[in-house]
């Protein structure tokens, strides 16, 4: 399986500011996700980020709130824009390496927690 | 649309005693059924997954899940669990080619006292 790193590996961050995580992949993959885990919640979906183009949203989420880029097949970043204290969460990218027949693997996750 | 359902949120158990963690989804395509942990502050580590093949699948840390396709149930299984096995664990299924998607249950969290 793929060795994923994600950073920062946790974050307090004042409302109204953003805050840009990164997933970092140690071999090429073909699909990268980005979830949220809200406190004492299970894993939902924010979006499918595509190499090369837009993401691709999930019911609920916008990209003027999560701008997501993936530049190549190893590096992805998700942006949280204008923070409220809803937006504490943890959040973990996950990729499918080549290969792998949809099996998700996934970062040790982002804590954020919003002041 | 698939749902996952976990239908115990908590499940208490004695160190060295079996356990069975409940899983029931819902589809109307094939999928793909996996299950996942999260131990204290850390991320997802896949336990086990049901890709296509023999219906009882063995993952690791001693684990096991038995796909019942007519009762739509992925139940995750160990005969003997440790205080180390304490941990959130969750059913996630993803629909056959369709993106990847993972639909995630609401996790169960076990709890194994000495």
């Amino acid at each position: 399986s793929a060795v994923i790193s994600q950073k920062p590996s946790r974050d307090i961050c004042q409302r109204g500011t953003s805050l840009t995580i990164q997933c970092q992949v140690d071999s090429q993959v073909t699909m990268m996700f980005w979830y949220r885990q809200q406190p004492g919640q299970s894993l939902t979906l924010i979006a499918t980020a595509n190499q090369g183009s837009e993401a691709t949203y999930e019911s609920g989420f916008v990209i003027d709130k999560f701008p997501i880029s993936r530049p190549n097949l190893t590096f992805s970043t998700l942006t949280v824009s204008n923070m409220s204290p809803e937006d504490s969460s943890i959040y973990l990218c996950s990729v499918v390496a080549q290969g792998a027949q949809e099996t998700q693997y996934f970062g040790p996750g982002t804590r954020l927690l919003v002041l | 649309a698939q749902s996952v359902t976990q239908l115990d949120s908590q499940v208490p158990v004695f160190e060295e005693a079996p356990v069975e963690l409940r899983c029931n989804y819902s589809s109307s395509v094939s999928v793909y059924l996996f299950w996942y942990v999260q131990y204290p502050n850390q991320g997802l580590q896949l336990l086990l997954k049901y890709l296509s093949g023999s219906t009882l699948v063995k993952g690791i840390n001693g684990f096991e899940a038995e796909f019942n396709k007519s009762q739509t149930s992925f139940h995750l299984r160990k005969p003997s669990v440790h205080i180390s096995d304490t941990a959130e664990y969750f059913c996630a299924v993803t629909v056959y080619n369709q993106g990847g998607k993972l639909i995630f249950g609401q996790g169960t969290e076990l709890s194994v006292k000495p």
